[in-house]
């Protein structure tokens, strides 16, 4: 089955720097790939998705980018700020959709210091 | 947008005791519901699918007969946790989407508590 990796497990930036987390995924039939945000007591949310016929994909201060062949896919956060500070978990999910299960990462701490 | 919610938020019950929690597609109906269990500082670990109609499916080492799956009807899923324990304790997560190739919504989770 499915298996996604996710680095680092914990991430610390000053406000206005950029963040990246990174994923690898075993199943190269994945096909979908989104990145939820968890803040402390609640459930997930999803912040941005990709799938995969395209390579990259960018939402205000969030992007983020996928490499097929090499079964990994990133999460860029430009000029963060200490409401970014959360919980980021990816997923691969073959299918996509509401319909497919998600497998999901280990999750990433990320904290903004002010 | 899509909202899923799920009730109550949180739980504390002695062991022994069965719990059921809610999850609802308010806006929208789904076949597919999915529920996810949550230890601290973990990931979610996806518990089962629940079909609207039929049986739920259950993933590799969740007992069934355990924690029980209702998906009643379009906008309704229920998860039973029968005669919990200790162990039990955890944070369960609902997520439902609108459609085939419409991302995932998760509920905001119920905190369950055995003591």
């Amino acid at each position: 089955g499915e298996n996604v990796e996710q680095h680092p497990s914990t991430l610390s930036v000053q406000e206005g720097d950029s963040a990246v987390i990174k994923c690898t995924y075993s199943d190269s039939a994945s096909n979908y790939f989104p990145w939820y945000k968890q803040e402390l007591g609640k459930g997930p949310q999803l912040i941005i998705d990709i799938r995969s016929n395209v390579g990259e994909k960018k939402d205000q201060r969030i992007a983020v980018t996928l490499n097929k062949t090499a079964k990994h896919f990133s999460l860029h956060i430009t000029e963060t700020q200490p409401e970014d500070s959360a919980v980021y978990f990816c997923a691969a999910s073959l299918g996509g959709g509401a319909t497919n299960k998600l497998i999901f990462g280990t999750g990433t701490l990320l904290a903004v210091q002010p | 947008g899509a909202v899923v919610s799920q009730h109550p938020s949180r739980v504390i019950c002695k062991s022994g005791t069965s719990v059921k929690i809610e999850c609802r597609s308010l806006d929208f109906q789904a076949t597919t519901m999915f529920w996810y269990r949550q230890f601290p500082k973990q990931s979610l670990m996806l518990m089962a699918t629940s079909n609207e109609g039929s049986k739920a499916t259950y993933e590799q080492g969740v007992e069934k007969d355990k924690f029980l799956i209702n998906h009643a009807s379009l906008t309704l899923s229920t998860l039973t946790v029968t005669s919990a324990h200790p162990e039990d304790s955890s944070f369960y997560i609902c997520s439902a989407g609108t459609g085939n190739n419409q991302p995932q919504h998760f509920g905001d989770g119920t905190r369950l508590s055995i003591l």
